[in-house]
């Protein structure tokens, strides 16, 4: 059974930092490319960042690129976000998610909080 | 970027109807890289349909899915108590690399 369970979400102060967790088991973490998606309170999805099965590409969204960094631990089957220089805005439940074989999100972890407020 | 619009915003229906739920895109997107998600509150998101209209794993087969170029379906054939929630729509190509549309959020008539 695919499992992603995040962790890390936190209260922390504009220009503050953060690291999120996403540990996965179920399924060959190393083959699948993965990526962060967020969800501000009551508002949509927001696609944050990607990072290839390997960790040797990553790409993101202008709103985060310069601040974020995504990465992955294929040893023990990790997926990371850290979070630097945040703002109010980056306040959103974040969830990791699996990336499917035609660029679909096929797995999704439940989400961890992250409040940027002083 | 390519911008995906979702319509209507909300749609007030009830159990044993039919769902149209409609997804434009700004720009063509390509046919293998549109998909559709359900969420229910205070839960994640759940992938129904990719590749346009390839029912993922679970997914009942009274969701279908269609289109192509910028104008994509959502079909909910006959609408279950459990089928009320919000729907996006996906995209992937460009920069960003993906998006998602904003939501269209089925409510109980």
């Amino acid at each position: 059974e695919v499992q992603l369970l995040e962790s890390g979400g936190d209260l922390v102060q504009p220009g503050g930092s953060l690291r999120l967790s996403c540990a996965t088991s179920g399924f060959p973490f190393s083959v699948y490319e993965m990526s962060w998606v967020r969800q501000a309170p009551g508002k949509g999805l927001e696609w944050v960042s990607s990072v290839s099965g390997s960790g040797g590409r990553t790409t993101y969204a202008d709103s985060v690129k310069g601040r974020f960094t995504t990465s992955r631990d294929n040893s023990n089957n990790i997926l990371y976000l850290q979070m630097s220089n945040l703002r109010a805005e980056d306040t959103a439940v974040y969830f990791c998610a699996r990336i499917g074989v035609v660029y679909y999100f096929d797995f999704w972890g439940q989400g961890t909080l992250v409040t940027v407020s002083a | 970027e390519i911008v995906l619009t979702q319509s209507p915003g909300t749609l007030s229906l009830s159990p044993g109807e039919r769902a149209t739920l409609s997804c434009r895109a700004s720009q063509s997107v390509s046919s293998s890289y549109l998909a559709w998600y359900q969420q229910k509150p205070g839960q994640a998101p759940r992938l129904l349909i990719y590749g346009v209209s390839t029912r993922a794993m679970g997914t009942p087969d009274r969701f279908s899915g269609s289109g192509s170029g910028t104008d994509f379906t959502l079909t909910i054939s006959r609408l279950e108590p459990e089928d009320f929630a919000v729907y996006y729509c996906q995209q992937f190509g460009g920069s960003p690399s993906f998006t998602f549309g904003p939501g269209t959020k089925l409510d109980i008539k």
